[in-house]
């Protein structure tokens, strides 16, 4: 059973607009959600993460908004670069766990 | 450096062989953890340390893998008797202690069975 979803398998936007990356969960015990960038042939990057009793985190160009209601968390990067170009992988930590749960994650292209 | 670093970057073995893939975290983090990732998929979780002990192997798909880290730092996962299902890039991951910390990753090992 897939506890955290990337539906979205690509996303194309143009250079300069904004990227919005999705990803929802259905284990409400997960409590500090993680999002990494991956170039191919090289391993996950960390980006930013957020902790379940915020639902705003902001670093420079990346915010992450998680909505525990709704069990969704998102990745807004403003303005988009050619650079940004990427798989965007979520993931998310169970409170008392250690391991990471991962999405299927998101192939981003930034079109110039 | 001051990753992570796997050895060797990429495998390839013939079905029934035995593979050791080799990780060496950031210096000084407590915690270190093994991933497995199929083509087109999220890494999965295989098996965590905090300094030499195993705390949780939960993920090892069946007993022909094995890992340990002796004493504390390098890590070795160990596959036995390799089958076509098991290639995959497998990724190792430390981070400094239990808190609110990331994981930082290496750039994983290719493993291809034949």
């Amino acid at each position: 059973d897939q506890q955290v979803k990337q539906n979205s398998p690509s996303l194309s936007v143009q250079e300069g607009r904004i990227s919005i990356l999705n990803c929802d969960y259905t284990n409400s015990m997960f409590d500090y959600f993680l999002w990494y960038k991956k170039y191919p042939a090289e391993g996950p990057t960390f980006l930013i993460s957020i902790s379940s009793i915020k639902d705003k985190n902001e670093d420079g160009r990346f915010t992450v908004f998680l909505n525990k209601s709704a069990k969704h968390l998102s990745l807004h990067i403003v303005p988009s670069q050619p650079g940004d170009s990427a798989v965007y992988f979520c993931a998310a930590r169970r409170k008392g766990a250690q391991k990471l749960v991962f999405g299927q994650g998101t192939r981003l292209t930034i079109n110039p | 450096g001051a990753g992570v670093s796997q050895s060797p970057r990429y495998k390839v073995a013939k079905r029934g062989q035995d593979v050791a893939l080799r990780c060496d975290p950031i210096s000084g983090h407590v915690s270190l953890f093994w991933y497995q990732q199929a083509l087109g998929q999220g890494p999965e979780f295989l098996t965590y340390f905090q300094n030499e002990a195993q705390l949780d192997k939960s993920g090892l798909p069946s007993d022909r893998f094995f890992a340990e880290r002796p004493e504390g730092s390098v890590s070795t996962l160990k596959i036995q008797r390799t089958q076509q299902e098991d290639s995959a890039v497998y990724l190792c991951a430390s981070s400094p202690d239990r808190g609110n910390q990331p994981q930082h990753f290496g750039d994983g090992t290719r493993l291809s069975i034949l």
